[in-house]
């Protein structure tokens, strides 16, 4: 079945620093979305990518689609403590509307 | 504000016990979900439904079933808890038509974390 995956797993990162989480499918994706869940939260849903080389921006947020629509990252710049949180992203994996969630990235941010 | 609801934030079950988790959603979604989530592990599906009465199942069904008797309502049921279904629970709600670029958005619940003991 369709696998997705996530790395790093874990980042710890310095405010004002840059960082890049990845997603990798093993399939081809119609669409990838991304949700964040804060400590304590649930997670809640920041964007969805649908066309081959897709790139949308989000303030310091900058979403990737791949051109074989197989991957995916996400890059924030300038990291704040209000980025702490576990990043998701979630390929979709059929018409009815499931999704393949990676693993995550935990992002702990230090002043 | 749309919402998805569930009916306990905290729950500690005995072994054996049959523990029943609800979920109700306010946005007339005609897909419901239930996951679990572990750490390491991501959000693995459990049972997936598109419609009053219709279920399929997800990655991860062993040990549990569910019941849609109304749109708005699913429930997640574990016939007979045990210590290996200590987790968060996690139910969601999407749209099966999008508005741009929100097709499939999942709405989340805030989570039932469930010890057995």
């Amino acid at each position: 079945g369709q696998q997705v995956m996530q790395i790093p797993q874990y980042q710890h990162v310095q405010e004002g620093e840059d960082f890049t989480t990845y997603c990798n499918s093993s399939t081809t994706l119609s669409n990838i979305q991304w949700y964040k869940q804060r400590p304590g939260g649930h997670p809640v849903f920041l964007i969805q990518l649908v066309k081959s080389g897709e790139v949308k921006k989000q303030k310091r947020l900058t979403f990737q689609f791949g051109e074989a629509k197989k991957n995916s990252s996400l890059h924030i710049t300038a990291t704040q403590t209000t980025d702490v949180g576990t990043y998701f992203c979630a390929g979709l994996r059929d018409s009815w509307g499931k999704l393949q969630f990676g693993a995550g990235t935990q992002v702990v941010v230090t002043p | 504000d749309v919402k998805v609801t569930q009916s306990s934030r905290y729950l500690v079950k005995r072994t054996g016990e049959k523990v029943f988790l609800e979920c109700v959603q306010d946005m007339d979604h005609e897909n419901m979900f239930w996951y679990r989530q572990d750490p390491g592990l991501g959000l693995r599906l459990i049972y997936f439904s598109y419609d009053v009465k219709m279920k399929e199942k997800g990655d991860i069904p062993e040990g549990y079933s569910v019941s849609r008797e109304k749109k708005e309502r699913f429930s997640l049921i574990l016939e007979s808890a045990s210590t290996n279904q200590t987790s968060m629970y996690l139910c969601a709600s999407s749209p099966t038509i999008g508005q741009g670029d929100h097709l499939f958005e999942a709405f989340f619940g805030q989570g039932t974390r469930l010890t057995v003991v």
